[in-house]
């Protein structure tokens, strides 16, 4: 089992709706989660952070859930601009640098 | 407050050149680690540096490949003697270092061997 699993997609959704996506990881002790986007050909960039009580920032809202070992992320009203690929990051236990990042959702917004 | 700044953007090498790629990092922040990105693959770690220390290389391959961190100036990767397959995207991210805190990534070198 990979320490940090998405489904690579793409997921194809019509502009406006909603659409979420999970990312597992193996290491229960893992401290630190979170998501990035990356456009094609371009730097990855944070998008947010994940906080044990979950956290939303305007028409995303993440989660985490530790029992089940997965975060996600959900996107409302969703726009063209979304498209993208999404990354997620998991810390390894025991240490505050070493990041596992899984291989990415592909997200395909369609008007 | 700048970012992480990388250069060159582009950089075209020919085989059995050699290649340096140049990161400095966002203020404030002594951690900087250096990824590699191949088309249509994932992030791909290579090293991570602290100032004047490396401490971790576990993703560099071993030969040809080197990376510093200097006291004074940027972080450099450092490519000899190049091959086609070192063609890819070269990311540079930093942080401050505390548990917690997301890398923020500069542009990215993107690195064309012929």
């Amino acid at each position: 089992r990979k320490e940090v699993e998405q489904d690579p997609g793409p997921f194809n959704v019509p502009e406006g709706a909603t659409v979420a996506f999970n990312c597992t990881y193996s290491n229960s002790a893992s401290q630190s989660f979170f998501w990035y986007r990356q456009d094609c050909r371009k730097e990855p960039k944070l998008l947010m952070s994940v906080y044990s009580s979950g956290n939303e920032d305007g028409r995303f809202t993440a989660q985490l859930n530790r029992a089940s070992q997965y975060i996600s992320l959900l996107i409302r009203d969703s726009k063209l601009s979304d498209s993208a690929t999404y990354l997620c990051v998991v810390n390894m236990a025991g240490s505050n640098y070493q990041l596992i990042w899984g291989a990415g959702t592909k997200l395909i917004i369609k008007p | 407050n700048a970012g992480v700044m990388q250069n060159p953007r582009h950089l075209v090498r020919r085989r059995g050149q050699e290649a340096r790629l140049r990161c400095s990092p966002m203020k404030g922040h002594s951690h900087v680690y250096w990824y590699r990105q191949l088309p249509e693959e994932g992030l791909k770690f290579m090293v991570y540096l602290q100032k004047e220390n490396i401490i971790d290389e576990s993703g560099m391959p071993k030969e040809r490949f080197s990376a510093e961190f200097p006291k004074e100036g940027p972080s450099i990767l450092r490519i000899q003697q190049v091959v086609r397959g070192d063609s890819a995207a070269y990311f540079c991210a930093s942080s401050p270092g505390q548990l917690g805190s997301p890398l923020h990534f500069g542009n990215g070198t993107r690195l064309t061997v012929t």
